[in-house]
């Protein structure tokens, strides 16, 4: 069925520094990706999203970067700062008119960032 | 997200019981989801409706019932055949995709 992998599980790294979320989709029919911040206790809320027609977006600190041949994608944090230390989700959806929408969800990544 | 309201934030099962959780939306988005969120895990999905009076099972309904009799609302319904509901259950809406979600209600038993 349908699956997406996210990696690494957890992610430590110095104020600062960069980084890096990678997920893997299974349904070559996906043509939408969005990544979610969840705060301990908190609902997900969406940082960014990517569409397939699209190879890269970015929003100040923040890019997607969609590898459609290999079924990947992946989220690029820079200037790392303490408030980004959450859990984050990558999702994959085939979304559109007559399409269900319904996102199949990564395991989650969850940053520490340190001061 | 402010259009979207789910309660209560807090409830408790008692054995046989069945519970009802209440999500309810303000955005006129035509499809609504609900998810659940075991610790440490990602979200599931256990039932969508993209249109009033519709609706499909998702991933994990077993043990779970749902209505959308009107736009606004998609109330879930853990039932007693649900013999493990602790979790943290999020409603979500999206025209094409679930952008938005509630504050979630956190279901523990008694």
């Amino acid at each position: 069925g349908e699956n997406v992998e996210q990696h690494p599980s957890t992610l430590s790294v110095q104020e600062g520094d960069s980084a890096v979320i990678k997920c893997t989709y299974s349904d070559s029919a996906s043509n939408y990706f969005p990544w979610y911040k969840q705060e301990l206790g908190k609902r997900p809320q969406l940082i960014i999203d990517i569409r397939s027609n699209v190879g890269e977006k970015k929003d100040q600190r923040i890019a997607v970067t969609l590898n459609k041949t290999a079924k990947h994608f992946s989220l690029h944090i820079t200037e790392t700062q303490p408030e980004d230390s959450a859990v984050y989700f990558c999702a994959a959806s085939n979304s559109g008119a007559g399409n269900t929408g319904k996102l199949i969800f990564g395991q989650g990544t969850t940053l520490q960032v340190k001061p | 997200d402010g259009g979207i309201t789910q309660s209560p934030k807090y409830l408790f099962r008692k054995e046989g019981q069945n519970v009802t959780l209440s999500c309810e939306q303000n955005l006129n988005h035509d499809a609504m989801y609900w998810y659940r969120q075991d610790p440490g895990q990602g979200l599931r999905l256990i039932y969508y409706s993209q249109i009033v009076n519709d609706f499909q099972k998702g991933d994990i309904a077993e043990g779970y019932s749902v209505s959308r009799e009107k736009k606004e609302s998609f109330p879930l319904t853990v039932t007693s055949a649900q013999k493990n509901p602790t979790a943290f259950y999020l409603c979500a809406t999206g025209a094409y995709q679930p952008q938005h979600f509630g504050d979630g209600t956190r279901l523990s038993i008694l």
